[in-house]
């Protein structure tokens, strides 16, 4: 069965501060999909990233970065220099290559930037 | 107009009432799926059908139907709502190909009172 741990239930920062939200998952699969969503207060969820797990580069995109490592079994998104416009709730969620698969949710992280 | 359309968008209704959360889309998907979100919870996943003749339970189906009435159509029904069926609906998309993508909708927020 597929499972993923999103540990921190909420995480407050100031302003342009870095930021990293962390992400562990479970599968017996060797072929699988990570991905990250963001969901704003007006609650629709926006994709973020898809990663597949033969894929194990780095990923940036402007102030988002992931880091995913296999040896591990995380795939971890940091956010540099935030902003308000930032806070949000970010979810990690995984699926399994195999055909009759499932899209497994984290319980999200609240992600709160102050000005 | 959206890939994943979901009707109503926000919904309150009366414990013991019948309910019909709606989802069509234009992604030619063959997958679909229903998902609950509660706070701290994330997103369950309640019912998915993988063609218009599959249909399957997913984590938290009790006190829920579905209905594939086409392959761009997947509704979800509360037979007789209670208010712990408060809660953030969802539906997705996605294709059986090699492109492992969802497409969610915009979700429906249902409150029973």
């Amino acid at each position: 069965a597929q499972k993923v741990t999103q540990a921190q239930t909420e995480i407050s920062v100031v302003e342009k501060e870095d930021v990293t939200l962390d992400c562990v998952y479970e599968t017996r699969d060797t072929t699988y999909y990570l991905f990250w969503y963001k969901q704003p207060p007006s609650g629709e969820l926006v994709f973020l990233i898809r990663r597949n797990s033969f894929d194990e580069q780095n990923e940036i995109s402007g102030r988002y970065s992931w880091n995913f490592q296999k040896s591990t079994s995380s795939f971890n998104f940091t956010i540099t220099a935030s902003q308000v416009v930032d806070s949000a709730v970010y979810f990690c969620a995984l699926s399994e290559a195999s055909g009759y698969s499932t899209l497994t949710f984290g319980k999200g992280t609240m992600l709160l930037v102050s000005p | 107009d959206a890939d994943v359309t979901q009707t109503p968008r926000n919904r309150i209704t009366k414990t013991g009432k019948r309910i019909m959360l709606e989802c069509s889309q234009t992604k030619g998907h063959d997958r679909m799926y229903w998902y609950r979100q509660d706070p701290g919870l994330g997103l369950r996943l309640i019912y998915y059908s993988f063609d218009v003749k599959d249909i399957n339970k997913g984590e938290i189906s009790d006190g829920y139907s579905v209905s594939r009435q086409a392959q761009a159509k997947f509704s979800l029904s509360l037979e007789s709502a209670i208010p712990n069926q408060t809660a953030l609906y969802f539906c997705a998309t996605s294709d059986s190909g090699r492109y492992y993508g969802y497409t969610f909708g915009s979700g429906t927020r249902l409150t029973v009172v």
